[in-house]
């Protein structure tokens, strides 16, 4: 089955810096691209949906200047936590989509730890 | 109204009994119905998609879909220690956000031996 990868798996990071998130599809190529974030005991909040080579399109309440999304290739998004702060700790999962309604995989996420 | 509801548990069945999860979604229009299962500290894994009306097997899976009653239910047989995870009911979006997926909240689900 099609796989997709994130990296890194886990992270700490200060309250201030940066941290970049990579999403790879590994054997296939993702038209489109989502970010997720999960806070613990809650469901999976779509952030923002991400379309290669073009800009992000971002859920209401998400802050774009905040999280920046990258695509660069048809295999690759790039989700970039700006200043972070520990309220943006969480789980943060992508998902890439074929193009058919039923093939979105999704990654293994990536824990974020802002201290 | 939330756009995809569910139970959210616990929901605790005994070992080799049947699982039974509920899920109702609030537009209309949906039309590709998926079920995922997540352990804790890990991304979610389809369990099975449902697109038409009724019911859809896959080993010890059932998907039941009933359009009119915006209802779609996760049927867990010979229910496994295992199986203790969040089920989560998911949509895809309506026209040019077809390609999203919109989750519930989960149930979670705990088979004890």
């Amino acid at each position: 089955g099609a796989v997709v990868s994130q990296h890194p798996s886990w992270v700490i990071c200060k309250s201030g810096t940066s941290v970049k998130i990579e999403c790879r599809s590994l054997d296939f190529q993702a038209t489109t691209m989502f970010w997720y974030r999960q806070f613990p005991k809650q469901s999976l909040m779509l952030m923002a949906t991400s379309n290669e080579g073009s800009k992000a399109t971002y859920e209401q309440g998400v802050e774009k200047d905040k999280f920046l999304i990258n695509h660069a290739s048809l295999t690759l998004s790039t989700l970039t936590v700006t200043s972070a702060h520990p309220e943006d700790s969480s789980f943060y999962i992508c998902s890439a989509y074929t193009g058919d309604p039923y093939e979105q995989y999704f990654g293994p996420g990536t824990r974020l730890t802002v201290t | 109204q939330k756009e995809v509801e569910q139970n959210s548990g616990p929901l605790s069945v005994p070992e080799g009994a049947i699982a039974s999860l509920n899920c109702t979604y609030s537009d209309r229009g949906s039309q590709s119905f998926f079920w995922y299962r997540q352990y804790s500290g890990k991304s979610p894994e389809l369990i099975m998609f449902i697109y038409s009306n009724g019911d859809k097997e896959d080993g010890r899976f059932t998907a039941q879909l009933n359009k009119a009653s915006q209802y779609v239910s996760l049927l867990i047989r010979d229910s496994q220690p295992s199986d203790s995870a969040t089920y989560l009911c998911a949509v895809n979006g309506l026209g040019s956000s077809a390609s999203k997926i919109i989750f519930g909240s989960g149930t979670r689900l705990s088979i004890r031996p």
